[in-house]
C-alpha cells in the first residue's frame, strides 16, 4: 500500500523560503511515475504546483515557475518542494501526490498525502 | 493558464442523478483526453474518482461516470447517497505540460 507523508515547518516568514518534503513508502520512487505537489488555500480550491519524474524531469505551473523548485532524493525515497519569496498568498495546505504511470500512460493522481498546513506570517 | 470552470454548487435528493460540468479550452480539456475528477470530504485529502475522462479506478463505485464533449467534461453521479456529499474537482492536462484544476463544486445531498 502506497503511503505519502508531507513534512516541514508549519510557519514561514514573509519573503522567506517554504520547504517541504514528501516521504514515499510502498512504492519505488524510481518507478515510471510522476510525483506532484498540490496546494489548497484555506476555504479555497486545489492548485497544482508542479511535478517531478524519477529521471529528474520537472514541470511547473507557469505562473509559479520562477519561485518553485521540485527535487528528488532517490536514496531516501522522497521528493521536495521549495517556494521562495513567499507571501501570505502562499498560505495553504500542501499535498504531495503520485501520478501513477505504466507503459507510457498515466492514470491520474491516485495516492495523496494527508496534507500539511503552511502559514506565511511574521 | 486559468482554472477550469465548474458550478459552485449542485444539489440532489437521495437516489437522484446529478451532473457537474467542467469547462476549459482547446488548450486543456478540449485538446486532451486527460481529464480527471477528484472527491474531497472536509478536512481530507482528495480522492481520485475518474481518470482519462471516463475511467474508474479500482474501488470507485460504478455510480460515478465521466464524459467529455468539446471543451466541456462532465461527472455524473447516479443513485445519490448521503456519503457522496463532498467537494468535487476536475483537472486537465494542458499544452503547457502542466495540470490545471477546476474551481470546485460543492455537492449537497438534500
Amino acid at each position: 500500500q502506497v503511503q505519502l507523508q508531507e513534512s516541514g515547518p508549519g510557519l514561514v516568514k514573509p519573503s522567506g523560503t517554504l520547504s517541504l518534503t514528501c516521504a514515499i513508502s510502498g512504492d519505488s520512487i524510481t518507478n515510471d511515475n510522476w510525483w506532484n505537489w498540490v496546494r489548497q488555500p484555506p476555504g479555497k480550491g486545489l492548485e497544482w504546483i508542479g511535478q517531478i519524474h524519477s529521471n529528474g524531469m520537472t514541470n511547473y505551473k507557469p505562473s509559479l515557475k520562477t519561485r518553485v523548485t521540485i527535487s528528488v532524493d532517490k536514496s531516501k525515497s522522497r521528493f521536495s518542494l521549495d517556494v521562495n519569496s513567499v507571501t501570505a498568498a502562499d498560505t495553504a495546505v500542501y499535498y504531495c501526490a503520485r501520478e501513477r504511470c505504466s507503459g507510457g500512460s498515466c492514470n491520474g493522481f491516485d495516492n495523496w498525502g494527508q496534507g500539511t498546513l503552511v502559514t506565511v506570517s511574521s | 493558464q486559468s482554472a477550469l470552470t465548474q458550478p459552485a454548487s449542485v444539489s440532489g435528493s437521495p437516489g437522484q442523478s446529478i451532473t457537474i460540468s467542467c469547462t476549459g479550452t482547446s488548450s486543456d480539456v478540449g485538446g486532451y483526453n486527460f481529464v480527471s475528477w477528484y472527491q474531497q470530504h472536509p478536512g481530507k485529502a482528495p480522492r481520485l474518482m475518474i481518470y482519462h475522462v471516463s475511467n474508474r479506478p479500482s474501488g470507485v463505485s460504478d455510480r460515478f461516470s465521466g464524459s467529455k464533449s468539446g471543451n466541456t467534461a462532465s461527472l455524473t453521479i447516479s443513485g445519490l447517497q448521503a456519503e457522496d456529499e463532498a467537494d468535487y474537482y476536475c483537472s486537465s492536462y494542458t499544452t503547457s505540460s502542466a495540470w490545471v484544476f477546476g474551481g470546485g463544486t460543492k455537492l449537497t445531498v438534500l
